[in-house]
Order: C-alpha cells, then sequence, then structure tokens
C-alpha cells in the first residue's frame, strides 16, 4: 500500500497567521493517465470529512481562497494563508492514484 | 441540495452481521464510483471498499476481504454494505462516500462488543 505521512501531527496557529501542511507519499502519485490523485480535506469537530482540494491544487466548490495546495510527485502542501476560527479541525491527504486509497493520520489544527 | 443518508448501524455481537444503507440525492448516483470509508473511536480515515457506476468493478481493503460486500442499487440511488464475522476491531463509524471524496454522508456507528 501507498503510506502517506503528514507532519506536523498538530498545528498550533494564531489567528490571521498562516499555516502550512505536509504531505509525503512512499511512491510517486502520478497516474498512467497523466493526473495525480492527491485530494485534501477537512473534519471540523463532530462533523463528517469534506473535501477542500482534489489532484494536488483544485479547490472544490465554496473553498475559501485562503486554502490553497501545491507539489508534485511524492511531495505534497497544503496552505491556509490567514487562520480563521472555523479553521479549527484535523486535516487530512489521501492518495487515490493507486488502491487501496490511502489517508494520512491527519494534522490537527488549532488556535493558540 | 446533495444528500447521503447512512443507516443500519448499531450494536452487535462479535460475529454478527450488520447491513448498512446510504440513501442518495442531489446526483447523478450512476455516474459515480461509491465508496465506504470508517473512522474508529478517535482515530484516522480508512478506506474499506468501493465499487463502479455499473457494479462491474470491485475492492475491498485486505483488513474486511470475504467478510464484507459492497453493492449498488441504481434504481433505487442506493449504496449497501453487508458486514459479515464482525470483529472487535470493525467498530467505527462508517462514512459513505461518492467519487474520490466528493461528496461525504453523516456516517453511521458501528459498535462491535459482547
Amino acid at each position: 500500500d501507498v503510506v502517506v505521512t503528514q507532519s506536523p501531527l498538530s498545528l498550533p496557529v494564531t489567528l490571521g497567521q498562516p499555516a502550512s501542511i505536509s504531505c509525503r507519499s512512499s511512491q510517486s502519485l502520478v497516474h498512467s493517465d497523466g493526473n495525480t490523485y492527491l485530494n485534501w480535506f477537512q473534519q471540523r469537530p463532530g462533523q463528517s470529512p469534506r473535501r477542500l482540494i482534489y489532484r494536488i491544487s483544485n479547490r472544490d466548490s465554496g473553498v475559501p481562497d485562503r486554502f490553497s495546495g501545491s507539489g508534485s510527485g511524492t511531495d505534497f502542501t497544503l496552505k491556509i494563508s490567514r487562520v480563521e476560527a472555523e479553521d479549527v479541525g484535523i486535516y487530512y491527504c489521501m492518495q487515490a492514484t493507486r488502491w487501496p486509497q490511502t489517508f494520512g493520520q491527519g494534522t490537527k489544527v488549532e488556535i493558540k | 441540495e446533495v444528500q447521503l443518508v447512512e443507516s443500519g448501524g448499531g450494536l452487535v455481537q462479535p460475529g454478527g452481521s450488520l447491513r448498512l444503507s446510504c440513501a442518495v440525492s442531489g446526483f447523478t448516483f450512476r455516474s459515480y464510483w461509491m465508496h465506504w470509508v470508517r473512522q474508529a473511536p478517535g482515530q484516522g480515515l480508512v478506506w474499506v471498499s468501493r465499487i463502479h457506476t455499473d457494479g462491474s468493478l470491485i475492492n475491498y481493503a485486505d483488513s474486511v476481504k470475504g467478510r464484507f460486500t459492497i453493492s449498488r442499487d441504481n434504481a433505487k440511488n442506493t449504496l449497501y454494505l453487508q458486514m459479515n464475522s464482525l470483529r472487535a476491531e470493525d467498530t467505527a463509524v462508517y462514512y459513505c462516500v461518492a467519487g474520490l471524496g466528493d461528496f461525504w454522508g453523516q456516517g453511521t456507528l458501528v459498535t462491535v462488543s459482547s
């Protein structure tokens, strides 16, 4: 299975400051069709996950533009330009290039 | 409005069975691969199973292979997960998921305990 490793696992952030989460995979996530199926999800406390970013850098509908994704191959990053109170939760990266699709361990974002 | 509504969870003894359902509305169900993802209490997300749009291709995680069966009824816009020979380690919230995480249900809790 492709192992997906996130860092840090805990991220205390000051409101209005930027935040960055790293996601690394044990194998290249470039699919034979040329796409890279690396997605980012947010899970707020007590809620289901929701997708924020698909295929590295594409924001889902309704996702604020303070969220951005980047990377290639095996190294990827989710950035929040200015953290707001509603961003508290756990963030997961997920690879869907190879079955079984696998998630990172999750990064808990909290306000300092 | 997109809705995925899971049902069928509950408390079951080890070795028992449950059937989860996921009723979908607000998007074209038959056009999406569908998945079950689970989350053990206080833990992360784990993919359990997936099924092609027409049911022609199915995959399972090794941990559930031979015990769980995924299926779908495109006429009823419903996804299913038949879970047999349940173990304590199957205890989790089970989410119904469309596509590659496009849409998620609210989850249904399965507790396996004597």
